[in-house]
């Protein structure tokens, strides 16, 4: 399978709300409800921000927040904050696989 | 707090096998859930490799499953990687992790340990 489509860069200022987009096809993203995303820090291991297309684990902050429309997933944080600054990743369930998409930078202005 | 730590031999040369293991603390490795590897070339993204569970029961990522090999240990409360024919694509930070299942996500994860394949 093809991984999934993230753009690869986001920009916002401190205080907006962005939102970045994971694109599957209907055999992935459309067909199941198993979205997850990543966040990562330059030089650390992802951290589990979203599950189960708009769950937050325990401690996750609310600013972050997920949904599904068809065959695209997206990951909105809401009150962007210099900590937000990384880069983030979607995952998807696709027939006992894991597929991942490429990434996208988050750049806080 | 589950914790991961990835361990390994260092630089591997290419053709060669790659080795790993991660080792699994405050959490016993036989309950119940998955314990997955994920890599990610300098640069580049991440790649599910694939999983094993406490059984030995492992699903692969279909473009490595030919070359991947995973088992687990329950004696010594970790897991492993076996890749074999490598090259310098393979060169990545690999990362253990571990998830419910096929269907969950990866929860915890290992700091991640950078393999080099070079001659």
């Amino acid at each position: 399978q093809s991984a999934l489509t993230q753009p690869a860069s986001v920009s916002g200022s401190p205080g907006q709300s962005i939102t970045i987009s994971c694109t599957g096809t209907s055999t992935d993203i459309g067909s199941y409800n198993y979205v997850s995303w990543y966040q990562q820090h330059p030089g650390k291991a992802p951290k589990l921000i979203i599950y189960d297309v708009n769950n937050r684990p325990s401690g996750v902050s609310s600013r972050f927040s997920g949904s599904k429309s068809g065959n695209t997933a997206s990951l909105t944080i809401s009150g962007l904050q210099a900590e937000d600054e990384a880069d983030y990743y979607c995952n998807s369930f696709v027939t006992n696989t894991k597929l991942f998409g490429g990434g996208t930078k988050v750049t806080v202005l | 707090q589950v914790q991961l730590q990835e361990s390994g031999p260092g630089p591997v040369k290419p053709s060669e096998a790659l080795a790993l293991t991660c080792i699994v603390s405050n959490y016993s490795i036989t309950n119940g859930v998955y314990w997955g590897w994920i890599r990610q070339p300098p640069g580049k993204g991440l790649e599910w490799i694939g999983s094993v569970d406490r059984g030995g029961f492992s699903y692969y990522n279909p473009s490595l499953k030919s070359r991947v090999t995973l088992s687990i240990d329950t004696s010594r409360n970790q897991f492993s990687l076996r890749l074999t024919s490598v090259t310098a694509a393979d060169t990545a930070v690999y990362y253990c992790a571990s998830d419910q299942g096929p269907t969950s996500p990866f929860d915890y994860w290992g700091p991640g340990t950078l393999v080099t394949v070079s001659s």
